[in-house]
Parts: C-alpha cells; structure tokens; sequence
C-alpha cells in the first residue's frame, strides 16, 4: 500500500531554536497534506492543511508565523517549528492524499518532538 | 462541522468480534463515514470508509444506518495487534482535495488474551 514517510521520528531541542519536520509520499503524488499535533492521551489536531504549489490554510488559532509548512513538490511537504518553546511539544504527524479529496488518508509515523 | 460520537473505551476478548458503535445524527447527505485506528505512539492507520452501502474489506466490515445516523465498525475475530483507538470520521464533501478530516476522541479498545 501507499507509504508515507516522516522524519524525524523523535528529536530533542533547545528553547529558542527551529525545527524542522519533513513528510515524503513515497510511492504516489499527494495533491494534498495535512499536518496535525497531538498532546498526550488526547485526539490528533489539524494544524494545517497545504496543496503542492500554494501556500497552507490554517485552522484557527495555529499561528502560521510558528508553524512554517512548505509544499514544494507533489511529493514532499516540510513544517518548520520556528522558535521552539516547551509548550511547542508535541506529537506531530503528517498526512497525505491522492486525489479527489474523497480518498483515505494515508498517515505518517509521527514526529515527536520535545523542547528543553 | 457535522460530528460524531463514540464510547471512549471498551472491551473485547481476543477472537471474538468486536462492534465499535458511531452516531453522527448530524451527518449531510454527502458526507462520508471514515474509520481509522491509532496504535499507542503512531500515525494513525485507514481502516474503512463508506457512504451510504455496508462496506466489507479485509480489516474489518462496516455497517451503516438505513438513516446514515449511525454505523458501526466490525472486526470479526479480535486480535491483540487490534488494541488501538478507533476513531470514527465524517469526510465533509466540499467538492475538492482540501477536504479534511477532524478527530474526534475515538474509543479505545483494549483487546484481553
């Protein structure tokens, strides 16, 4: 079946610092991605949504100027934590579709990323 | 956004089948019943999806309403792997690829030997 990679799968930062997540659809093209976080023991949050070429929609209250998401090819989207607090830890996870937008999703293995 | 609801937990014995209740009494004539699972510390995982038939694959069956007000996912002979949270979607038709999918809190299922 269809393969979405992600990586890092866990990385340790210092406050203040970026970080940077990327989303590989292997084996097809994703005309769209999706990027969620996840605290402990609670569902999966859509932070944004991005089309190859455009720039990302984000859900309300996701600052677009912290949390950077590039989709420069049909393959490849990346989501840059700028300025990384501790709060800013998370599970994060991307996801990818093929097609009509009717389609499943097709989920990465998750980042999870941790601040100090 | 149309919602679902779904038993935060529940339990099953491992090779029984397993019925995962979902009510979404607000659900629009276009919208789509999806079903993904999540094991503990991964991307959650496509299981099944529908509109309006009772779908069968090789994971599991899923059984919708004659109303579309509720459907229930299937697993026919429970495994251990098949401990996750599962949670129950509904894919909004807007007609084009920025349709989204919103988690809701999903049941957990814990699977006993």
């Amino acid at each position: 079946g269809a393969v979405v990679s992600q990586h890092p799968s866990w990385v340790i930062c210092k406050s203040g610092t970026s970080v940077k997540i990327e989303c590989r659809s292997l084996d097809f093209q994703a005309t769209t991605m999706f990027w969620y976080r996840q605290f402990p023991k609670q569902s999966l949050m859509l932070m944004a949504t991005s089309n190859e070429g455009s720039k990302a929609t984000y859900e309300q209250g996701v600052e677009k100027d912290k949390f950077l998401i590039n989709h420069a090819s049909l393959t490849l989207s990346t989501l840059t934590v700028t300025s990384a607090h501790p709060e800013d830890s998370s599970f994060y996870i991307c996801s990818a579709r093929a097609g009509t937008g009717l389609e499943k999703l097709f989920f990465g293995s998750g980042t999870q990323l941790s601040v100090l | 956004d149309a919602k679902t609801t779904q038993p935060n937990s529940m339990e099953s014995n491992e090779e029984e089948p397993v019925h995962l209740p979902c009510n979404h009494s607000t659900i629009s004539g276009t919208d789509y019943i999806h079903w993904y699972r999540q094991l503990p510390s991964q991307g959650p995982e496509y299981v099944i999806h529908g509109l309006t038939s009772n779908v069968n694959n090789r994971m599991a069956s899923l059984a919708i309403a004659e109303d579309r007000k509720s459907s229930t996912l299937i697993l026919h002979r429970a495994t251990l792997r098949d401990a996750a949270v599962y949670y129950c979607i509904l894919l909004m038709n807007y007609g084009g690829a920025t349709n989204k999918l919103i988690f809701g809190t999903g049941t957990l299922l814990a699977v006993q030997p």
